[in-house]
């Protein structure tokens, strides 16, 4: 089946700790997107990027870190310089051009310890 | 990126009751979606739908581009419909900027 797989589904951080959340596609879309859910808020979006090898920051990358070495991959990496990580990522790809849907994973929900 | 707000923020709805979600925005867009999220936080694409009207089973979306205005319509709503609804709308940069969301409950 085509999709867009997250992992972990629960993270957990310690204090001083980098960890990485994973986001696989299988849907041949050139771009890909990470986006932070705080409770009760919206989405806002953290990295995104439109073709291999290159990335762009969004409204909110202070303290996350990405890499896009393969199409299909795009990995986003929480730093110990995040303060508050605790939230709901959501990934989500789309292809490129009119018409470009938005198709999401079914996220990561890091808390800290 | 644009500005998106949604009305109204909460919305409790009788099963079998109609309803219409609002979403309006700051800048003419290009590109504009709605979503629904479950309870388990599963994102599912509704609508593509930067002008004109689409229907899908009893869903169907408006949006009125001059206007900077989009509505989401549920039809005969079940139990299933509950979650939040979420628009998005992009202008000319390429961020896609979201609205905070409306949370329906349909009750049985």
């Amino acid at each position: 089946d085509g999709g867009i797989t997250q992992s972990p589904k629960y993270l957990f951080r310690k204090e001083g700790q980098n960890v990485t959340l994973s986001c696989e596609q299988n849907l041949n879309h050139d771009a890909m997107y990470w986006y932070r859910q705080d409770p009760g808020q919206g989405l806002r979006l953290i990295y995104y990027s439109q073709i291999v090898n290159d990335f762009q920051k969004g409204d909110i990358a202070e303290g996350y870190s990405v890499s896009r070495e393969k199409k299909e991959s795009f990995p986003l990496t929480v730093t110990s310089a995040q303060k508050n990580p605790t939230a709901f990522y959501l990934c989500a790809s789309s292809i490129l051009g009119a018409g470009e849907k938005l198709f999401f994973g079914s996220g990561t929900q890091l808390s800290v310890l | 990126g644009i500005q998106v707000e949604q009305s109204p923020p909460d919305l409790i709805l009788q099963e079998g009751a109609n309803s219409t979600l609002r979403c309006n925005f700051s800048d003419s867009v290009n590109n504009l979606q709605w979503f629904h999220q479950n309870p388990w936080g599963q994102l599912i694409n509704l609508f593509y739908i930067p002008s004109g009207t689409k229907q899908n089973g009893r869903l169907s979306a408006t949006t009125v581009a001059t206007e900077r205005y989009s509505l989401l319509y549920i039809s005969s709503s079940q139990t299933t419909d509950s979650g939040v609804y979420f628009c998005a709308g992009r202008s000319n940069d390429y961020k896609l900027s979201f609205g905070a969301g409306t949370t329906v409950t349909v009750r049985a």
